[in-house]
């Protein structure tokens, strides 16, 4: 299994307050993913980073920011969480043999009150 | 720009049968990936199975095959012999690969399997 961990793994929280998710692996790899899963939506990519500081915006990136100081970490924040940014939250990072698929951290639901 | 459908919400199918889930998807490259996932009630996503667009053959994983259609832009999914851990949520997925390796998802097809 690709080592990826996300925390926290479930967070409730208030409308206007800032939220941060982390992503920790342990593969090196140097491209790294967050997307959102929501009912009839599937997964959409928010964000992408192709290197230390190195990153780039997906489908759905309004409202959110990542930085990547390190290589094995990716944060994704929420600057002022709103009810529609209420998702569960994956992050991934590609193969070693780079031929397509992603590997996915177990997720982070959040919930915007 | 690339999209992928998956026009069947919800399937049933009985244990030990065999069910078929569909996916079309758009694309004006020649070279792609496509990917089944699968998503059970712990939420993990996990790959089953992978198909490359300049392979004529279609993929196949133990119990699970499909069907690859590359003129009419189809990639079902065929479960043999189903099972009870099967019941999950399916995604299927595209990625043009190479560097980014940014895959699009279908809206998923939620299986249940019936004792």
């Amino acid at each position: 299994d690709a080592g990826i961990t996300q925390s926290p793994r479930h967070k409730v929280t208030e409308t206007g307050t800032p939220v941060t998710l982390r992503c920790h692996q342990t593969e090196n790899h140097r491209y790294m993913y967050w997307y959102r899963q929501d009912p009839g939506h599937g997964l959409r990519l928010i964000h992408y980073s192709y290197g230390v500081k190195d990153t780039d915006k997906g489908e759905v990136s309004d409202g959110y920011s990542v930085s990547r100081s390190k290589t094995e970490d990716f944060l994704l924040t929420l600057e002022s969480a709103t009810s529609s940014q209420t998702s569960v939250y994956f992050c991934a990072i590609g193969g070693r043999t780079n031929t397509g698929e992603l590997f996915f951290g177990e997720g982070s639901r959040l919930t915007v009150l | 720009a690339q999209t992928v459908t998956q026009s069947q919400p919800e399937m049933s199918v009985q244990e030990a049968e065999t069910v078929t889930l569909s996916c079309t998807y758009d694309t004006s490259e020649s070279d792609y990936y496509l990917f089944w996932y699968k998503q059970p009630p712990s939420r993990q996503m996990i790959l089953v199975i992978r198909q490359e667009a300049y392979k004529q053959q279609n993929a196949t994983e133990n119990r699970f095959s499909v069907n690859f259609q590359k003129a009419a832009k189809s990639f079902s999914l065929k479960i043999s012999d189903s099972q009870l851990g099967d019941a999950a949520m399916y995604f299927c997925a595209y990625s043009t690969g190479g560097a980014t390796n940014k895959l699009i998802f279908g809206t998923g097809t939620l299986l249940a399997v019936q004792p």
